[in-house]
């Protein structure tokens, strides 16, 4: 059974870069694409990206200038970058297991497992 | 703000059936997925695409679509159900855009 778990500092100054990294246990992270989702107190999910395996990604509009997402295939993990932070971003992210299907007529996303979310809050 | 649209907050009485909805255009052209989520808890998958349950989940989930609207039915709602419910899709642009509704509370009376 996989499972997904989200690492890195719980308080991060102003201006500086939010750095976690989730590892990947009960399985390879050599297929589907895996992402990053954050929830900010009291409030919904907002998605923030996700990469493939092999590298590529996809971004949120609304955060792509400050976002990186990046790979590491041999340790089984993923991690994310966001620059500039406010306390705006302050929030619990989670990283989860990213899928999807296309038939003749649609297609469907969805993510599972999710990690355990881990609360960064942005603070001087 | 999202592109899809969900109801803040639904009531349904024990053992009764309740509908939670999700609009927005993108769901012309996708289905969503569903996720519940307790309090202090990850969100967990319960629904994804036409009407497909992971295993675990039980059967008095379901979902389903037309138009622009997406629906979550839980016939029969326990007490356990009784939690925040996001649906997801692709946005509109054509990019891969993943896109969350803006939740519904579900209060089980």
């Amino acid at each position: 059974q996989v499972q997904l778990q989200e690492s890195g500092p719980g308080l991060v100054k102003p201006s500086e870069t939010l750095s976690l990294t989730c590892t990947v246990s009960g399985g390879s992270i050599s297929s589907y694409y895996w992402s990053w989702i954050r929830q900010p107190p009291g409030k919904g999910l907002e998605w923030i990206g996700y990469i493939y395996y092999s590298g590529s990604t996809n971004y949120n509009p609304s955060l792509k200038s400050r976002v990186t997402i990046s790979v590491d295939t041999s340790k089984n993990q993923f991690s994310l970058k966001l620059s500039s932070v406010t306390a705006a971003d302050t929030a619990v992210y989670y990283c989860a297991r990213g899928s999807g299907y296309c038939s003749s007529t649609s297609c469907y996303d969805w993510f599972d497992p999710w990690g355990q979310g881990t609360l960064v809050t942005v603070s001087s | 703000s999202s592109e899809l649209t969900q109801d803040p907050a639904v009531s349904v009485a024990l053992g009764q059936t309740v509908r939670i909805t999700c609009q927005g255009d993108s769901l012309r052209s996708y289905y969503a997925s569903w996720y519940q989520q307790k309090p202090g808890q990850a969100p967990v998958l319960v629904i994804y695409g036409k009407n497909n349950r992971p295993s675990g989940i039980p059967d008095r989930f379901s979902g389903s679509s037309s138009g622009n609207t997406a629906s979550l039915t839980i016939t029969g709602a326990q007490a356990e159900d009784e939690a925040d419910y996001y649906c997801n899709s692709r946005d509109s642009s054509g990019n891969h855009h993943v896109v969350f509704g803006g939740g519904t509370k579900l209060t089980v009376l």
